[in-house]
């Protein structure tokens, strides 16, 4: 089945730069990468996707890069602040039996220092 | 928030007793998931169900059961099987005709088993 790495498991910037969450998936099918941010407490809800025709996505400070020859797929903050401080996770999604199955990243924890 | 609903947000049980998290969702979403969250482990699939009255087992379902009598509810028994039960269990559902793979998460119930 699928898996997906993600690193680094903890990350610390200053507030104003910039933050890289980087994974990788082992299963060339899949065809859709969210990313999900929880906070503390709370449920994780979708902050940016892309789908694999798709090398690159941006929103607003965030980001998303996909290679697909690598299978690679990553997240970019810019100009971080300390509401950006949460749990990341990537995730890579296949379409099986009808069925798009995820299999989530293990998470990054990021800490925005004011 | 809204749109789905996990009952109760704390739950407290003695070890050897079954318990049941409750879901439920009006988003008038086909499929349904449970996850367990442990730290570090990020969101491991328990169960999923595309229809009513059809399930299937995720990557972690042992010692656990679920049904889907109605297209709005899919309750997770956690039985006294499962060894290690104590964890942040997490509800979604997503839709999946023509499915994205995004998935909608509920608030979470913390299950702590002594």
């Amino acid at each position: 089945g699928e898996n997906v790495e993600q690193h680094p498991s903890t990350l610390s910037v200053q507030e104003g730069d910039s933050a890289v969450i980087k994974c990788t998936y082992s299963d060339s099918a899949s065809n859709y990468f969210p990313w999900y941010k929880q906070e503390l407490g709370k449920r994780p809800q979708l902050i940016i996707d892309i789908r694999s025709n798709v090398g690159e996505k941006k929103d607003q400070r965030i980001a998303v890069t996909l290679n697909k020859t690598a299978k690679h797929f990553s997240l970019h903050i810019t100009e971080t602040q300390p509401e950006d401080s949460a749990v990341y996770f990537c995730a890579a999604s296949i379409l099986t039996g009808g069925y798009q199955k995820v299999t989530f990243g293990t998470g990054t924890k990021l800490q925005v220092i004011p | 928030d809204g749109g789905i609903t996990q009952s109760p947000k704390y739950l407290f049980r003695k070890e050897g007793q079954n318990v049941t998290l409750s879901c439920e969702q009006n988003l008038n979403h086909d499929a349904m998931y449970w996850y367990r969250q442990d730290p570090g482990q990020g969101l491991r699939l328990i169960y999923y169900s595309q229809i009513v009255n059809d399930f299937q087992k995720g990557d972690i379902a042992e010692g656990y059961s679920v049904s889907r009598e109605k297209k709005e509810s899919f309750p997770l028994t956690v039985t006294s099987a499962q060894k290690n039960p104590t964890a942040f269990y997490l509800c979604a559902s997503s839709i999946t005709e023509g499915a994205t793979g995004e998935q909608y998460f509920g608030p979470g119930t913390r299950l702590t088993v002594t």
